[in-house]
């Protein structure tokens, strides 16, 4: 079956600093990946749609540039937290629609993020 | 924007007992409603799926219905297993491709 695969896993970072999460499409191709956000015992939040080749778009309330997304090819995205604090910290999930658009979404196995 | 909402947030039964989630959307522009499967520290597994033009859908115990016009769709597990326990998800999903997920709903089983 399609694969989305995160790195790293797991991150630790200091309050201040920037961390970049990557997710990438294994087997297949994705014009289309979302970035979302998971509190403990909570839903997931979108924060934003990463489009290959254009401009993310954020959802309300989700700040662009503290949460720098580029979705450089047809197989990866990427998130960076920027001048991260412990609020931060959090469960970041990534996800990706199979070409062409509309197709099925496929979830990353997520990013525990903690800042100290 | 789409606004979904899911009930109960918390379900227990016993196992072989059947288990129903309920979930409702605003945005009629939504013609894709999948249901995940989470289990603790894990990513969200797809467990079945429905799209707009379908009103019914059956994968061995678990089943989706949907009324599209009254804007709710459903998940149906029957003879329910303790590894069914985990928290499911509900998703509106637009033509584009935007999700939007229900606050999930905790399922024990009980053995």
């Amino acid at each position: 079956g399609a694969v989305v695969s995160q790195h790293p896993s797991w991150v630790i970072c200091k309050s201040g600093t920037s961390v970049k999460i990557e997710c990438r499409s294994l087997d297949f191709q994705a014009t289309t990946m979302f970035w979302y956000r998971q509190f403990p015992k909570q839903s997931l939040m979108l924060m934003a749609t990463s489009n290959e080749g254009s401009k993310a778009t954020y959802e309300q309330g989700v700040e662009k540039d503290k949460f720098l997304i580029n979705h450089a090819s047809l197989t990866l995205s990427t998130l960076t937290v920027t001048s991260a604090h412990p609020e931060d910290s959090s469960f970041y999930i990534c996800s990706a629609i199979r070409d062409p658009p509309g197709g099925e979404q496929y979830f990353g196995p997520g990013t525990r993020l903690t800042v100290t | 924007g789409e606004n979904v909402e899911q009930h109960p947030s918390t379900l227990s039964v016993q196992e072989g007992d059947s288990a129903v989630i309920k979930c409702t959307y605003s945005d009629s522009a939504s013609n894709y409603f999948p249901w995940y499967k989470q289990e603790l520290g894990k990513r969200p597994q797809l467990i079945i799926d429905i799209r707009s033009n379908v009103g019914e859908k059956k994968d061995q115990r678990i089943a989706v219905t949907l009324n599209k016009t009254a804007k709710h769709f459903s998940l149906h597990i029957t003879e329910t297993q303790p590894e069914d326990s985990a928290v499911y998800f509900c998703a509106a999903i637009t033509n584009a491709g935007k999700s939007t997920f229900g606050d999930g709903t905790t399922l024990t089983v009980k053995p």
